[in-house]
C-alpha cells in the first residue's frame, strides 16, 4: 500500500517559471489538502478539495492553484514562481465522510527552492 | 496572537526521562486535539488525538486536554532515542462542509525533541 505519494521530492526553479507539484493518494479518500511547511509557522493549509470537482481555499492560496479531476491526484500549480514560495510543501489526504474528525494522512513532502 | 501556541525547543533529555509537550489555544471552537510526530525530511504521522477533554493513553504516550484552560499536553513515559523527532500539536473544529468533507486543521509550530542516550 503506497498510501500518498508526491513528486518531485525536490526542486530547484528559477524565479517566473511555472511549476506544478503532484499528489496521488490510492486509498480512495474524498478529502485531500496542500500545507506547506516553514521554520517558524509550522504547518499551513494552501487549498484543500472535499471531493473530486471541488476546491477551496486554505489559510495562504494567493500565488496557488489546485484542480481536482479524480479522486486519486491532487495537483498544485505556482503559476509564476517566487522565492517566497521556496519552502517544503505536503499533501494530505482524510476519508472526509461526517461531521466528525477524519485522520488526515502525509506524502513525505516536496522540497521547493525558488531562486 | 496566534491561534494555537507551541513552544519550539529544542528540548533535549537523557533517555528514560519523562517528556512532556505542551500547547495553548485561544480558539474555543476547537474540539479535536492530535499529536503529530514528524522525523526529519519524512512528512508528519499521526501519533493520538482525543475528542474534547480528558485523557487518554497509548503505551507511552499520554495525551491530555484541558479546554476550560485551552491547554493541551502529551507525555512520553521512559523516553527513547527513537523518540528524537518534531512533535506538532493540531486542533481542529468542524468539519469543511455541512454534509461533512475534510477538516481544518490548525497546527503548532512544532516542539523539536532529542532523547540522548
Amino acid at each position: 500500500i503506497a498510501g500518498i505519494t508526491q513528486a518531485p521530492t525536490s526542486q530547484i526553479l528559477a524565479a517566473g517559471r511555472r511549476m506544478t507539484l503532484r499528489c496521488t493518494q490510492d486509498m480512495r479518500h474524498n478529502a485531500m489538502y496542500w500545507y506547506r511547511q516553514d521554520l517558524g509557522l509550522g504547518l499551513r493549509l494552501i487549498h484543500y478539495s472535499n471531493t473530486a470537482g471541488t476546491t477551496g481555499k486554505g489559510e495562504v492560496p494567493d500565488g496557488y492553484s489546485v484542480s481536482r479531476a479524480n479522486t486519486d491526484d491532487f495537483p498544485l500549480t505556482l503559476a509564476s514562481a517566487v522565492p517566497s514560495q521556496t519552502s517544503v510543501y505536503f499533501c494530505a489526504s482524510s476519508v472526509g465522510k461526517g461531521q466528525q474528525y477524519n485522520e488526515q494522512f502525509f506524502g513525505p513532502g516536496t522540497r521547493l527552492t525558488v531562486l | 496572537q496566534k491561534e494555537v501556541e507551541q513552544d519550539p525547543g529544542p528540548l533535549s533529555v537523557p533517555e528514560g526521562a519523562i517528556v512532556s509537550l505542551n500547547c495553548t489555544y485561544s480558539n474555543s471552537a476547537f474540539q479535536y486535539f492530535m499529536w503529530y510526530r514528524q522525523y526529519s525530511r519524512k512528512g508528519p504521522e499521526l501519533l493520538m488525538y482525543t475528542y474534547s477533554s480528558g485523557n487518554k493513553e497509548d503505551g507511552r504516550f499520554t495525551a491530555q486536554v484541558d479546554k476550560s484552560s485551552k491547554y493541551i499536553s502529551l507525555f512520553i513515559r521512559d523516553s527513547q532515542p527513537s523518540d528524537s523527532a518534531t512533535y506538532l500539536c493540531a486542533m481542529s473544529a468542524l468539519s469543511f462542509g455541512r454534509g461533512g468533507g475534510g477538516n481544518k486543521l490548525t497546527f503548532g509550530t512544532g516542539t523539536q525533541l532529542k532523547v540522548e542516550l
